[in-house]
């Protein structure tokens, strides 16, 4: 059985600070991990899918890290924005694409 | 819009009452996921299809639950005798098999939020 776990649970971040998070993941039989931005009364939407030990992905001010030996992935944003305000989401994808998910991290900006 | 849809958005039931929800999935994408998740949780998977083919469900998916793919296409999910407990928003996600090798992006729907009274 999967675990993931992400830290920390809520953060609170001044707009233009930049922030970071993680998420932890079993590293035996790793496939794929997978980062989600979910907004209130929307869809979550797909941030990053990392397959590689030591993948780096970038969107705009978003980033993510990933290191499957240790079995850790970090989120970082820069500059961040009210629009930023979301609970990003970590999954790991199993051999069956199952994604097994953890709880969160619900990031809130202060303008 | 070409995205993930579900309705209803919002379903308010009484215990004991059938429901059904519907999801359409990204219209060439052949695989489908069911998640469900409660308050302060992540999504906890349900089951997923391979077009029509119900491929996995999970232990948390009761004989009180069934889903169903008939075409390949959209799906439905059903909760029969509802109980308090399965209050919860249910998450649709469809996704394009691919290179397992490259990981997959499952694109989701907006949910729908069931409470039952």
């Amino acid at each position: 059985i999967l675990n993931v776990e992400q830290s920390p649970q809520s953060l609170h971040v001044q707009e233009g600070d930049s922030t970071n998070f993680t998420c932890s993941f079993p590293s035996s039989n790793f496939y794929a991990l997978h980062w989600y931005r979910w907004e209130t009364a929307k869809s979550p939407e797909a941030l990053f899918v990392m397959t590689l030990n030591g993948d780096e992905k970038k969107k705009g001010r978003i980033s993510a890290t990933l290191n499957t030996k240790e079995g850790y992935s970090y989120l970082y944003i820069k500059g961040s924005q009210p629009e930023d305000s979301a609970t990003y989401l970590c999954a790991e994808g199993d051999s069956n694409y199952q994604l097994i998910w953890g709880a969160g991290t619900k990031l809130i900006i202060k303008p | 819009d070409t995205g993930v849809s579900q309705d209803p958005r919002h379903k308010i039931t009484k215990r004991g009452q059938n429901v059904t929800f519907r999801c359409d999935p990204i219209s060439e994408h052949n695989r489908l996921y069911w998640y469900r998740q409660t308050l302060g949780q992540g999504p906890e998977f349900l089951t997923y299809f391979q077009n029509e083919a119900q491929l996995e469900k999970s232990r948390l998916l009761s004989d009180r639950f069934s889903a169903e793919r008939p075409k390949g296409s959209f799906s439905t999910l059903e909760i029969q005798r509802t109980e308090q407990g399965d209050s919860a928003m249910y998450l649709c996600a469809s996704s394009l098999d691919i290179n397992m090798l490259q990981g997959q992006t499952q694109y989701f729907g907006p949910g729908t939020r069931l409470l039952v009274l």
